[in-house]
C-alpha cells in the first residue's frame, strides 16, 4: 500500500537549520508530485509549494520563498525540505502529500524555542 | 490568491443525521482542461489530513458513499448522510485549480 514516512520530531533553537525527510512507499516516486503543507499550532493548512519528482525542479509559494528548501534523493524514493534560519514562527506541523493531496504522510513537529 | 470561504466554522450533530459544509471561492475553479481541482479532506484528531472527495464529487480510496460532493465554478458542498462517530475531525476544501493551492478555513464537526 502507498506510504509516505516522515522523519520524527524536532527541538531547533532560532538560527539553526533543520531538513526533514519524507520517504515514499507503494508507488513509482517519479510518478506523483510532492506537496509540501505547513500547519501551525491549533490552526489550518497552509501550502508550502511542490517538488517536480521526474526534474527535480522545485515551486514555492510566496511565503516560503526565502529560506525552504525542496529537494530530492530519487534513489531512495525521498523528499527533503530543508529550513534555514530558523524563526519562532517556523514552529509548526510539516506535512508532504504526494501528487494530488491524495496521500499524506504522518507529519513532523518542528518546534523552534530559544 | 483564490480566496476559500468555508461555512460553517463548527457543527454538532447526532449520530445519523445529516450534515453540509459549504466551500465557496473568489475565483471559478474550472481549469483549461475543463476540469474543477476542488477537494475535500478530512483530518480527524492527531491525524494527518486525508482525501475525502477529488475533482467536487470522486469518492478517495475507501471512502464510504456517506459521503457525497456536489457544485461547480464557484460553489461547492460536502454533504454527509448518516453521520457516524468515526466522522468528526475537521473538514477542509481544497482548490488546485490555481497556484498556490490554498485551502479553505476548516469545519470542525463535533458529536452531540
Amino acid at each position: 500500500q502507498i506510504q509516505l514516512v516522515q522523519s520524527g520530531p524536532e527541538l531547533k533553537k532560532p538560527g539553526e537549520s533543520l531538513k526533514i525527510s519524507c520517504k515514499a512507499s507503494g508507488y513509482t516516486f517519479t510518478d506523483y508530485a510532492m506537496q509540501w503543507v505547513k500547519q501551525a499550532p491549533g490552526k489550518g493548512l497552509q501550502y508550502m509549494g511542490w517538488i517536480n519528482t521526474q526534474t527535480g525542479k522545485p515551486t514555492y509559494a510566496d511565503d516560503f520563498k526565502e529560506r525552504f528548501v525542496f529537494s530530492l534523493e530519487t534513489s531512495a524514493s525521498t523528499a527533503y525540505l530543508q529550513i534555514n534560519n530558523l524563526k519562532n514562527e517556523d514552529t509548526a506541523t510539516y506535512f508532504c502529500a504526494s501528487g494530488a493531496l491524495d496521500y499524506w504522510g504522518q507529519g513532523v513537529m518542528v518546534t523552534v524555542s530559544s | 490568491d483564490v480566496v476559500m470561504t468555508q461555512t460553517p466554522p463548527s457543527l454538532s450533530v447526532a449520530i445519523g443525521q445529516s450534515v453540509s459544509i459549504s466551500c465557496k471561492s473568489s475565483q471559478s475553479l474550472v481549469y483549461s482542461d475543463g476540469k474543477t481541482y476542488l477537494h475535500w479532506l478530512l483530518q480527524s484528531p492527531g491525524q494527518s489530513p486525508k482525501l475525502l472527495i477529488y475533482q467536487v464529487s470522486n469518492l478517495g480510496s475507501g471512502v464510504p458513499d456517506r459521503f457525497s460532493g456536489t457544485g461547480s465554478q464557484k460553489d461547492f458542498t460536502l454533504k454527509i448522510s448518516r453521520v457516524e462517530a468515526e466522522d468528526l475531525g475537521v473538514y477542509y476544501c481544497v482548490q488546485a485549480t490555481h497556484f498556490p493551492l490554498t485551502f479553505g478555513s476548516g469545519t470542525k464537526l463535533e458529536i452531540k
